[in-house]
């Protein structure tokens, strides 16, 4: 799986969109971009994820660019509740579901 | 309607004591994990079955040794407890529709152990 790097902490201001980005270099054609959170004291939580194309979800969406080499998760309307530790995981070229969290980006949403 | 759930959701326990923690999902998933995430909240990757065979098995101590009765459920049995197992234990499925399935996980609420 490739190496993914993200920056350690953002802020963002709440009802404000929160972009996060990820670095992805080295991530092959056939390797996914995931993304989880882990709010405080909770298990991870998936958000979404893709190859190519951007997707948009109830969640979040996602802008790959077109090299492939980094990506953007954007919360359009961050609330209070979306503060939380965000992972970028690119994988998926082995067949065994294992996924490598990295450090991730600690997303502090502000009123 | 839990999808993933565990228990105990604390233990607390002594060195050297054996114990138990199991996990269970209603999502109808064939493959699951146990992750481990210790006090520096590194998520690692420890276990994962598919359809009750072990799939994954990361370099862990032989004291652990994970246990799946059927798809629903994945437990994990610790003995010998020491003193650097002291983590939160997550539990994980997913639907193994190959490799982009796979790595769409539902994690449990985790089981904090804490070895005194």
């Amino acid at each position: 799986d490739a190496k993914t790097t993200q920056p350690p902490s953002m802020d963002c201001a709440e009802g404000r969109a929160a972009n996060l980005p990820c670095n992805h270099s080295t991530i092959s054609g056939n390797e996914y971009v995931y993304w989880y959170r882990q709010i405080h004291s909770q298990g991870p939580q998936y958000i979404i994820h893709g190859l190519k194309n951007n997707e948009t979800n109830e969640m979040a969406s996602l802008i790959i660019t077109e090299d492939r080499k980094s990506s953007t998760l954007i919360l359009p309307h961050a609330t209070l509740r979306d503060t939380a530790v965000y992972y970028c995981i690119a994988g998926g070229s082995s067949n065994t579901g294992k996924l490598i969290f990295g450090q991730g980006t600690t997303l502090q949403v502000k009123p | 309607d839990t999808a993933v759930s565990q228990t105990p959701k604390y233990l607390v326990t002594q060195m050297g004591n054996d114990k138990s923690i199991k996990c269970e999902q209603n999502l109808g998933h064939d493959t699951m994990y146990w992750y481990k995430q210790d006090s520096k909240k590194f998520l690692k990757i420890m276990f994962s079955y598919n359809n009750k065979e072990l799939i994954i098995n990361e370099t862990v101590p032989n004291r652990f040794s994970p246990k799946s009765p059927d798809k629903a459920h994945l437990n994990l049995h610790i003995n010998s407890l020491e003193l650097g197992d002291s983590a939160v234990y997550f539990c994980a499925s997913s639907l193994g529709r190959g490799r982009e399935g796979r790595k769409t996980q539902y994690f449990g609420p985790g089981t904090r152990l804490l070895v005194l």
